[in-house]
């Protein structure tokens, strides 16, 4: 069974800080994801990785890096927080081999509020 | 990049009936369809998917419908139930291996 695992279910953190969101997957999958989740607006991606040190850009990068140092771990860093980052952050992965797109398994999610 | 939209965002049914919940994306190359379902406070999860070489994809109780001609694809619940009852999202490929995601549409399924 795939197990994706954020670090944190709820933060509070406050305007300025620089924030680590961090996500575990054990499934050896290759592609990981950040997508934020807004009300109204669905799934939005904000970057992703298809391999170890690799990362793109997804539609909503302003504001936000990545780090992904280990197959299984990828990490999403708010540089400097402001309310507007204030969401619902979920990591997912997939199995990127054999060049076939294939289901993304998420994780449970962390909601951010940034006071 | 891709662009998938969803419609309706709010879709209210009886217990028993049918309910259908359509996209459309617009980048032809895209080949992954999948739909995912979200429960409130939990997770969303893969409940069906369909590849561009097939038209229609059926299991149980749900069943998804793929127009290429047309870049647009349908999700379908008969029998509704009020567990039906979550947001439910589309997707496309997009790229690589990344999905673009609609906006949502949440089921409210009454007894």
């Amino acid at each position: 069974d795939v197990k994706v695992t954020q670090s944190s279910r709820y933060l509070v953190k406050r305007t300025g800080e620089k924030v680590f969101l961090e996500c575990v997957q054990d499934m050896d999958h290759e592609n990981m994801f950040w997508y934020r989740q807004d009300p109204g607006l669905g799934l939005r991606l904000i970057y992703f990785s298809y391999d170890v040190k690799m990362k793109e850009k997804g539609d909503i990068p302003e504001g936000y890096s990545v780090s992904r140092e280990k197959k299984e771990r990828f990490s999403l860093i708010l540089e400097s927080a402001s309310t507007n980052q204030t969401s619902m952050y979920l990591c997912a992965s997939s199995f990127g081999g054999g060049g076939e797109n294939t289901e993304a398994f998420f994780g449970q999610g962390t909601r951010l509020t940034v006071v | 990049g891709e662009n998938v939209e969803q419609h309706p965002s709010t879709l209210s049914v009886q217990e028993g009936d049918s309910a259908v919940i359509k996209c459309t994306y617009s980048d032809s190359a895209s080949n992954y369809f999948p739909w995912y379902k979200q429960e409130l406070g939990k997770r969303p999860q893969l409940i069906i998917d369909i590849r561009s070489n097939v038209g229609e994809k059926k299991d149980q109780r749900i069943a998804v419908t793929l127009n290429k001609t047309a870049k647009h694809f349908s999700l379908h619940i008969t029998e509704t139930q009020p567990e039906d009852s979550a947001v439910y999202f589309c997707a496309a490929h997009s790229g690589y291996s990344t999905l673009t995601f609609g906006k949502g549409t949440m089921l409210l399924v009454s007894p």
